[in-house]
């Protein structure tokens, strides 16, 4: 079935450093590719998106684009604050089945 | 244009009463869905709902959970006599149409003493 494989983390960052958060799936078809994230206490907010092969999304500085060639989704941003603190998770949509969930990555930012 | 709604947003049951939690979607949006989450895990899929109609039960457990989205009111997740596994946090989002983008409410924290 679909999947969803995001790295593991607690992942803990200075300000200003650069952040990778890798994601590859599994998926027939053709799938839409999520980011949402988790503030402490909060329901999912979705971050950005992309629906096709080569498409990049973005939002608040952060980017992922969707590599069809190599399964991934990473998201990345230039320069994280502390506010950016918070659970990142990945997700997919194919054909139908309903959205699939990588587990998430805890990211810590410390000033 | 008000987003997903949840209430209540934190619940708590004793073992064998029973948990109403509430979800109204999106202004437009008639597809609700119903997702738990774990805690230190990712969310599952427990259910699709259009109105009046169950799409998919696939990850809902077979016993002691329903689901039901009516003509009119929010969509309500019921868990009858609740046991401590129950214990996470229910997420319900909507979309205007199946495979459209998902949004999510704010989730019901359920506590099972």
């Amino acid at each position: 079935g679909d999947s969803v494989t995001q790295m593991e983390g607690p992942v803990t960052l200075s300000e200003e450093a650069f952040l990778t958060i890798n994601c590859t799936y599994t998926a027939t078809g053709y799938p839409s590719l999520f980011w949402y994230v988790q503030y402490p206490g909060e329901g999912l907010q979705l971050l950005l998106k992309a629906t096709k092969a080569d498409d990049k999304g973005s939002n608040k500085g952060f980017e992922a684009t969707y590599r069809k060639e190599t399964t991934s989704f990473h998201l990345e941003k230039g320069s994280v604050q502390v506010s950016d603190s918070a659970v990142y998770f990945c997700a997919l949509l194919s054909g139908n089945t309903p959205l699939v969930f990588g587990k998430g990555t805890r990211l810590s930012v410390i000033a | 244009n008000a987003g997903v709604m949840q209430n209540p947003r934190h619940l708590v049951r004793r073992r064998g009463q029973e948990a109403r939690l509430r979800c109204s979607p999106m202004k437009g949006h008639s597809h609700v869905y119903w997702y738990r989450q774990l805690p230190e895990e990712g969310l599952k899929f427990m259910v699709y709902l259009q109105k009046e109609n169950i799409i998919d039960e696939s990850g809902m457990p077979k016993e002691r959970f329903s689901a039901e989205f009516p003509k009119e009111g929010p969509s309500i997740l019921r868990i009858q006599q609740v046991v401590r596994g129950d214990s996470a946090a229910y997420f319900c989002a909507s979309s205007p149409n199946w495979g459209e983008t998902q949004y999510f409410g704010p989730g019901t924290r359920l506590l099972v003493l």
